[in-house]
C-alpha cells in the first residue's frame, strides 16, 4: 500500500497568482498522477510525473499553466500558475503501486484551492 | 467523443437492501475497469478491478459485473449498511496506467 499526503490542504488564493501543491508518498513510486476534480464532476487527469523524465499532460492541459516537478521517487510538485476563478477546484495526486492488483491507485486526500 | 456515464441520481436504499450502480461507456475499449470509494473531503479509495476477459468479481459484500457486448459494469453493494453511504466512482484502464473517471453515484443507506 502507499500512504499520501498532500500540503496545503485547502487555501484561498487570488487572481494572478500561483500556488505549488505537494504530494508526498511514504514509498519510492515511479508513476505519480495529477488530477482536478471540479465541483460535482469526475477526476480529470492533468498530467503523469515519472522520475526522471519530463511530466506528460494530457489534452487541454499545458506545461505553462501546471508545470510538475518530480526530483525523487517519493515527491511531487503540481504548480497552479495565474490563477483564475475557473481553476478553483481540488487538486489529487495520486500513485501506481500494483500490490493489491495491478494498475490500482492510491489517492492523496486532495487540495481545495479556492480562486477569488 | 468518448463518454462514461454512472447512475445520474443519487441513490437512496434503506440499510439490508442492494445498492445497484452502474456504469456504461461509450467510444471505449477499456482492458480492465475499477471501481472506487470517495467520502466526502478524501482521495478515492480503491474497492475493485475486473479485466475485460472476466464477467463478475466479488470482495466481501461487493460484486462488479462486466459486459464488454453492453459496455457496461454494474457495481452491487448487498446487505447495505450506514456505513456504505459514500460517492461511487467507476474508472476505465487502457493498459498504460492512465485512468478515465466516471462522475459518481452518490449513495445514501438509512437505518
Amino acid at each position: 500500500s502507499a500512504v499520501i499526503s498532500q500540503k496545503p490542504s485547502r487555501d484561498i488564493c487570488q487572481r494572478g497568482t500561483s500556488l505549488t501543491i505537494q504530494c508526498q508518498v511514504d514509498s519510492q513510486v515511479t508513476m505519480m498522477f495529477w488530477y482536478r476534480q471540479q465541483p460535482g464532476q469526475s477526476l480529470t487527469l492533468i498530467a503523469t510525473a515519472n522520475q526522471g523524465s519530463e511530466a506528460t499532460y494530457e489534452s487541454g492541459f499545458v506545461i505553462d499553466k501546471f508545470p510538475i516537478s518530480r526530483p525523487n521517487l517519493t515527491f511531487s510538485t503540481l504548480t497552479v500558475s495565474n490563477m483564475s476563478p475557473e481553476d478553483s477546484s481540488i487538486y489529487l495526486c495520486s500513485v501506481e503501486v500494483g500490490d493489491i492488483s495491478p494498475d490500482t491507485q492510491y489517492f492523496g486526500p486532495g487540495t481545495r484551492l479556492t480562486v477569488l | 467523443s468518448q463518454k462514461i456515464e454512472q447512475n445520474s441520481e443519487a441513490l437512496n436504499i434503506q440499510e439490508g437492501k442492494t445498492a445497484t450502480l452502474t456504469c456504461n461507456y461509450t467510444n471505449y475499449s477499456p482492458a480492465y475497469l475499477q471501481w472506487y470509494r470517495q467520502d466526502p473531503g478524501r482521495g478515492p479509495v480503491f474497492l475493485l478491478l475486473i479485466r475485460e476477459n472476466e464477467k463478475e468479481k466479488r470482495k466481501e459484500r461487493l460484486k462488479v459485473t462486466f459486459d464488454t457486448t453492453l459496455k457496461q459494469s454494474l457495481f452491487h453493494i448487498t446487505a447495505s449498511q450506514p456505513a456504505d453511504s459514500a460517492t461511487y466512482l467507476c474508472a476505465l484502464g487502457l493498459n498504460d496506467y492512465k485512468l478515465s473517471f466516471g462522475a459518481g453515484t452518490t449513495v445514501t443507506v438509512r437505518a
